[in-house]
């Protein structure tokens, strides 16, 4: 069935060290994942993405992993601060019936960075 | 610019209301999209509009009804609504459905009394 799921629903880290948030998906065929960052009372703002033909992807701090093998998706986010405080989410783009796509959110993890 | 909006940002409304929530984007998207979010819970998708035409309803109660008057615009249409619909309304574009990202607005926080 459609499942994103995460492994940690809330996750504590210390300003400046790195952080790892798990993903785990579902459906084999996925070809596309997001990562997501939502702050408390704002919408849902893009961080990071990677295709199913890539294992990795870098931004600034941040690192996306795909394990397709396991069906897996990690965010790494470097030097962690006060500002990356909010939940994170990851998405999966699945193809529906019909040939739409469309994305499917996993629950979410929430990081809390302590000064 | 990269910006989606959403008016109004809070609405309370009856259960006998009819009312609107109205989204923008100006980046020439031509996939919008409509999602429910329950507290602390992600994202569910409600409709995809692709090209001014809808693409997917996730099953929703005809008590919401969405409208994409042109390729910038989408509305979501109340009416009769229960309780259990609050929620914040959030809507997203992109350039495309597949491949590409999506933007979301700010979300509209609707209270249902």
């Amino acid at each position: 069935g459609e499942s994103v799921g995460l492994h940690l629903p809330t996750l504590s880290v210390q300003e400046g060290d790195n952080s790892i948030i798990n993903c785990a998906y579902s459906n084999s065929a996925s070809d596309y994942f997001i990562w997501y960052k939502q702050e408390s009372g704002k919408g849902p703002q893009f961080i990071i993405d990677i295709r199913s033909n890539m294992d990795k992807r870098q931004g600034q701090r941040v690192t996306v992993l795909l394990n397709k093998t396991v069906k897996h998706l990690s965010l790494q986010i470097a030097a962690t601060q006060p500002g990356d405080s909010a939940v994170y989410f990851c998405a999966e783009n699945i193809e529906v019936q019909g040939g739409s796509e469309k994305l499917v959110f996993g629950k979410g993890t929430k990081l809390t960075v302590n000064p | 610019d990269t910006e989606v909006t959403q008016t109004p940002k809070h609405l309370v409304m009856g259960m006998t209301n009819k009312k609107s929530l109205k989204c923008e984007q100006h980046m020439g998207h031509r996939a919008m999209y409509w999602y429910k979010q329950k507290a602390k819970k992600p994202p569910e998708l409600m409709f995809v509009y692709s090209y001014e035409k809808l693409s997917i309803n996730e099953s929703v109660p005809s008590r919401f009804s969405p409208e994409c008057p042109n390729s910038s615009l989408l509305n979501l249409h109340l009416h009769a609504l229960q309780p259990e619909d609050s929620a914040l309304y959030l809507c997203a574009s992109s350039a495309g459905t597949g491949w590409y990202e999506q933007y979301f607005g700010p979300g509209t926080r609707l209270t249902v009394t």
